[in-house]
């Protein structure tokens, strides 16, 4: 089983939709969770941390569901500059190596 | 500015010889570490560095070295390169302790024929 699983998607979305994925974990001494975005085979930059509490950055919201052992991204208001891909990243405590989904794409259309 | 600086960028080369790609940062982490990615399987760890002369293997190190002599520079090394090791190549740096975000370089893409 895959440390990190994510549904590949693509998820096509018309502008102004939203869109949400989910990330599953096997790990549960998991201890710090974040979303990167890839775009094109570029490299992946942070788009936000997951705290337990969820967070929200503008448009974007994060949750964490530990019980499960999921995370997930919630994407309102989609912008065309919204299609990536979107990577799952898990931390384990007391590990500083990181596990990384295979990635969500997301495809916002006109 | 901050940045992660990977050279090559775009890398054809023969089965069998040998290959540096470079990585050097401008952040003074401690922590570097290389990916490889291909699809359908995400990034692949492929050695790591928690700081200057100590490095360890990640998940996928067959076929790769590594050395980091300066603490801004982590190069990855293919002593004898085959088809197998065609991949995007990832270097990152992070810093130790809270938060711990890794700075990606923009990528290698590498061709062995």
């Amino acid at each position: 089983r895959k440390e990190v699983e994510q549904d590949p998607g693509p998820f096509n979305v018309p502008e102004g939709a939203t869109v949400a994925f989910n990330c599953t974990y096997s790990n549960s001494a998991s201890q710090s969770f974040f979303w990167y975005r890839q775009d094109c085979r570029k490299e992946p930059k942070l788009l936000m941390s997951v705290y337990s509490s969820g967070n929200e950055d503008g448009r974007f919201t994060a949750q964490l569901n530990r019980a499960s052992q999921y995370i997930s991204l919630l994407i309102r208001d989609s912008k065309l500059s919204d299609s990536a891909t979107y990577l799952c990243v898990v931390k384990p405590s007391g590990d500083y190596k990181l596990s990384f989904g295979a990635g969500t794409t997301v495809t916002v259309r006109a | 500015e901050a940045q992660v600086t990977q050279n090559p960028r775009y890398l054809i080369t023969v089965t069998g010889k040998k290959l540096t790609v470079t990585c050097s940062q401008n952040m003074n982490h401690e922590y570097m570490s290389w990916y490889r990615q291909d699809p359908g399987l995400g990034l692949r760890q492929i050695y790591y560095s928690m700081n200057v002369e100590v490095t360890d293997k990640g998940d996928v190190p067959e076929g790769y070295k590594v050395s980091r002599k300066e603490k801004r520079n982590f190069p990855l090394i293919l002593e004898s390169p085959s088809p197998n090791q065609t991949s995007l190549y990832f270097c990152a740096s992070s810093p130790l302790g809270t938060g711990f975000e890794a700075f990606f370089g923009q990528g290698t893409r590498l061709t062995v024929v």
